[in-house]
């Protein structure tokens, strides 16, 4: 298992300015993942933070809106830029630590408001 | 494309009920099923995965090829079952990057 956390649990910001959220497994893991859960919608996938390489984007989000550091095994970080309230969302990251392909751990998520 | 539907957003029953939390899916490679569960306050956890064919709090899934279908069952509902379930499809292949893909999820309440 993996033990996750988040900084900052929630935050309410002004349209036009960004926000970077920290992302902390107590062990060292290989994939680390970022996702939006948009108000009353699912999870979807940002994207793919791999340390040593580029992240890796899903369809419709782009590295200039949401740039991700992987530094090492342990951190990670996403940042929202020039927020809008569309912008509203939790932004949860997970690992991926479990036996099987799929089985992640996720930390308690980011409430971000955007005004 | 992977898609998973959850067609049930909400479902209530009573305590000692069974329940069915429904869940199909779309992909053309082997897919790799899994239940997550958010109870209140508390962040998404693995409830249960398809390959294991485990039961976990008294629930169980069977992965149903034919109808790709991947129904979470519990005989006798719990109070304490009460939560957001969400059915997740972890799909690979042709050795590119597989990502895990999320249905809307089903909000159970079971009643006293």
């Amino acid at each position: 298992s993996a033990v996750i956390s988040q900084k900052p649990s929630r935050d309410i910001c002004q349209r036009g300015t960004s926000l970077t959220i920290q992302c902390q497994v107590d062990s060292q893991v290989t994939m680390m993942f970022w996702y939006r859960q948009q108000p009353g919608q699912s999870l979807t996938l940002i994207a793919t933070a791999n340390q040593g390489s580029e992240a890796t984007y899903e369809s419709g989000f782009v590295i200039d809106k949401f740039p991700i550091s992987r530094p090492n095994l342990t951190f990670s970080t996403l940042t929202v830029s020039n927020m809008s309230p569309e912008d509203s969302s939790i932004y949860l990251c997970s690992v991926e630590a479990g036996r099987e392909m799929g089985e992640q751990f996720f930390g308690p998520g980011t409430r971000l408001t955007v005004l | 494309a992977q898609r998973v539907t959850q067609p049930e957003k909400l479902l209530s029953v009573f305590k000692g009920a069974p329940v069915e939390l429904k869940c199909n899916y779309s992909y053309s490679g082997s897919p790799e099923l899994f239940w997550y569960v958010q109870y209140s306050r508390q962040r998404l956890q693995l409830l249960l995965r398809h390959i294991s064919r485990e039961s976990i709090k008294g629930f169980t899934a069977d992965l149903n090829k034919g109808e790709t279908s991947f129904h979470l069952k519990k005989p006798f509902a719990q109070e304490e079952d009460s939560a957001m379930y969400y059915c997740a499809l972890s799909g690979s292949s042709g050795g590119s990057n597989y990502k895990l893909t999320f249905g809307k999820g089903t909000l159970l309440t079971v009643n006293p």
